[in-house]
């Protein structure tokens, strides 16, 4: 069993669609990461969060430490945010553990 | 775009052989990781390094090991590499990790390892 299942695995959205994916962890953790991967490959770190809430332009990032789980949620989705994103958790060893991504396809 | 750089960015290479793969870093960071990724799986850690010629093995290192003589290179070496070894590898770098002073994780662009 993975320590970080996120879902779905896959999405589709309409360009303009609100879309969220979700993490959910099974450690006792110190902090929470989202990272995107674009099709070239590379991982970008979007956001650190251990409590409450992150915006960044049209991405929103929450967390519920109690439910061990975080959401993750795209406003006005545009082709351009079409990659896969990642949740990892650091737990209280600081040890990462990685989910298998996201793949987000916005279609025009 | 933090500085780091991982080379080469390709490699084909024969079973039995060693490869070496580089990273480098110009953020004076302490942590420094590697990860193989591969379809199916998350983020694999494979060692890291949380100084220089201080090493630890992650959840993958059999076949692999690892120096940091100097605070920017983190060098991962195959020392005869078979074909389970094919994968993406990626080079990360964070400033520090703990419950009070988590930072972000950096990337490199990974190299292509493929293992013939």
């Amino acid at each position: 069993k993975n320590e970080v299942e996120q879902s779905p695995q896959n999405l589709t959205a309409q360009e303009g669609e609100f879309i969220t994916i979700n993490c959910s962890y099974s450690v006792g953790i110190s902090a929470l990461h989202w990272l995107q991967q674009h099709p070239g490959g590379g991982i970008v770190s979007l956001f650190m969060l251990s409590s409450g809430k992150k915006k960044h332009g049209r991405l929103i990032a929450t967390i519920n430490i109690q439910e061990k789980h975080s959401s993750l949620h795209i406003t006005a989705s545009h082709p351009r945010d079409s990659a896969v994103y990642i949740c990892a958790v650091v737990n209280t060893g600081n040890q990462f553990y990685f989910g298998t991504g996201t793949s987000l396809t916005v279609i025009p | 775009d933090a500085g780091i750089t991982q080379s080469p960015r390709h490699k084909v290479t024969e079973t039995g052989t060693p490869v070496t793969l580089r990273c480098h870093q110009t953020e004076n960071h302490r942590y420094m990781y590697w990860y193989r990724q591969d379809p199916g799986h998350g983020l694999r850690l494979i060692h890291y390094s949380y100084g220089v010629k201080d090493t630890d093995k992650g959840e993958v290192s059999d076949g692999y090991s690892v120096s940091r003589s100097k605070t920017e290179d983190f060098l991962l070496t195959l020392e005869s590499a078979t074909s389970s070894q094919t994968s993406v590898y990626f080079c990360a770098i964070s400033e520090s990790i703990g419950a009070l002073n988590n930072s972000p994780l950096h990337f490199g662009n990974g190299t292509r390892l493929t293992v013939t």
